[in-house]
């Protein structure tokens, strides 16, 4: 079974701009989660989604958002992107249950500069 | 304090020891346990789930979950130097649906 597919995996964008990144999850996984993952932070939850309904979200400013599409396929978008917005962007499937077994794509790296 | 807090090592052991990782969390009533491992430069691998307490064995792999002193643990028995890696603990809090908590992780070095 294919994995968890993220595109593009790499990305340089200059402040202010606004980026969308892609996620493919695992066939059968209706759940999309996305993190954010950096050097100071860690990984951080931004946001999950569930039959194209955001489920749940993390402590991010409202210039992160996402959607979900019919298929399970998730889109995340960053507008007016700073300089601290530089990270691994990941993307996470699991089945439809709450609380299971998540698996990561490759990742985003996105730079602002 | 941290709502997932793991020593961030490096944890040092020698080819065929035991590596002992541990995780401390918050949220007393959290549900759902996760290990991790990411090489550098990788995303994040799933290696073991837990949800309830006792240990749950998957090859050299060990978790241990302990609701009442809110520890999760990780062993690697006859650790290699392949292991060397991240070790991210994981965990929902409740009502938390698909949200994971990540601890900052322990450094993991392998050595010959």
């Amino acid at each position: 079974k294919a994995g968890v597919t993220q595109t593009p995996r790499y990305l340089i964008k200059t402040r202010g701009q606004q980026v969308t990144l892609s996620c493919s999850p695992i066939s059968g996984h209706r759940s999309v989660s996305w993190y954010q993952q950096t050097p100071g932070q860690g990984l951080q939850f931004l946001f999950e989604y569930f039959s194209e309904t955001q489920r749940n979200k993390g402590n991010f400013p409202g210039r992160f958002s996402g959607r979900q599409f019919s298929n399970s396929r998730s889109e995340m978008n960053v507008s007016t992107l700073e300089l601290g917005d530089s990270a691994l962007y990941l993307c996470a499937s699991s089945l439809a249950a709450p609380e299971r077994e998540q698996y990561f794509g490759p990742g985003t790296r996105l730079t602002v500069t | 304090q941290k709502e997932v807090e793991q020593n961030s090592g490096p944890l040092s052991v020698p080819e065929g020891a035991i590596a002992s990782l541990n995780c401390t969390y918050s949220d007393r009533v959290s549900q759902s346990f996760f290990w991790y491992r990411q090489y550098s430069g990788k995303s994040p691998e799933l290696i073991m789930s837990i949800y309830s307490n006792g240990d749950k064995e998957d090859g050299r792999f060990t978790a241990q979950l302990n609701k009442a002193s809110q520890y999760v643990s990780l062993l690697i028995r006859d650790s290699q130097p392949s292991d060397s890696a991240t070790y991210l603990c994981a965990v929902t809090p409740s009502g938390g649906y698909n949200k994971l908590i990540f601890g900052a992780g322990t450094r993991l070095a392998v050595h010959p």
